[in-house]
């Protein structure tokens, strides 16, 4: 079983649907959390950066982490065919300590498409 | 805003051959960090680096290498090349900005190994 759990999709919803994206995971050491866009062809691009259980909002996106049950979500309000992308979930267990940190713990990614 | 460059963008190798793939932070970012993603598949953490040491060590091969070198600037070393190293490999370079680390991935290099 890999430590963190995505459904691949493809998931397809109309122009102006809220799109919920989902992670699981097993290790109960991550702490922190974050999702990320990923376009064809190109390198994954930050979205949002989530440490404690709860919500944090920025524009039309929404994180949610919810430590005791080991699920962490992303909302996407007002969707635009601009958003059809991959969205990786990824954690880690340790922040930036000033020596380095681990690297990242990512999601298969769930492949998203925007139908105008 | 500088970005993360890496080159090549593309390399095509034949099994057995040696790769060499560099990565160029962002100016004064001090952590870099290597990622493989094969197809339809996700990032996979191969080593990272803080100023100029081994920070981090992931799932790589112990046929694959990497350093960092003194302008930040590193490099990984891929030998006795196979098939299932046909991957893209993304380089991410960080910086602490208000108590938090960001990662900025790069446009990846695509090995594809014949």
């Amino acid at each position: 079983q890999k430590e963190v759990e995505q459904d691949p999709g493809p998931l397809s919803v109309p122009e102006g649907a809220i799109v919920s994206l989902n992670c699981t995971y097993s290790n109960s050491a991550f702490q922190y959390f974050m999702w990320y866009r990923q376009y064809s062809r190109k390198g994954p691009e930050l979205l949002m950066y989530t440490y404690s259980s709860g919500n944090k909002e920025d524009g039309r996106f929404t994180a949610q982490v919810d430590k005791s049950s080991k699920y962490i979500s992303l909302f996407i309000r007002d969707s635009q065919p601009s958003d059809s992308a991959t969205y990786l979930c990824a954690m880690r267990q340790r922040g930036y300590s000033g020596g380095g940190a681990d690297g990242l713990t990512f999601g298969k990614g769930t492949h998203l498409i925007i139908q105008p | 805003a500088a970005g993360v460059i890496q080159s090549p963008r593309h390399l095509i190798k034949e099994k057995r051959e040696t790769a060499t793939l560099k990565c160029y932070p962002i100016p004064r970012h001090d952590t870099v960090y290597w990622y493989q993603q094969g197809p339809g598949q996700d990032p996979q953490f191969l080593i990272s680096f803080y100023e100029k040491m081994q920070s981090d060590k992931g799932s790589i091969p112990d046929r694959f290498s990497a350093q960092q070198f003194s302008d930040y600037h590193s490099e990984l070393n891929m030998s006795s090349l196979e098939l299932g190293d046909s991957a893209l490999y993304f380089c991410a370079s960080s910086l602490v900005a208000g108590g938090r680390e960001t990662q900025y991935f790069g446009p990846g290099t695509r090995l594809l190994v014949l």
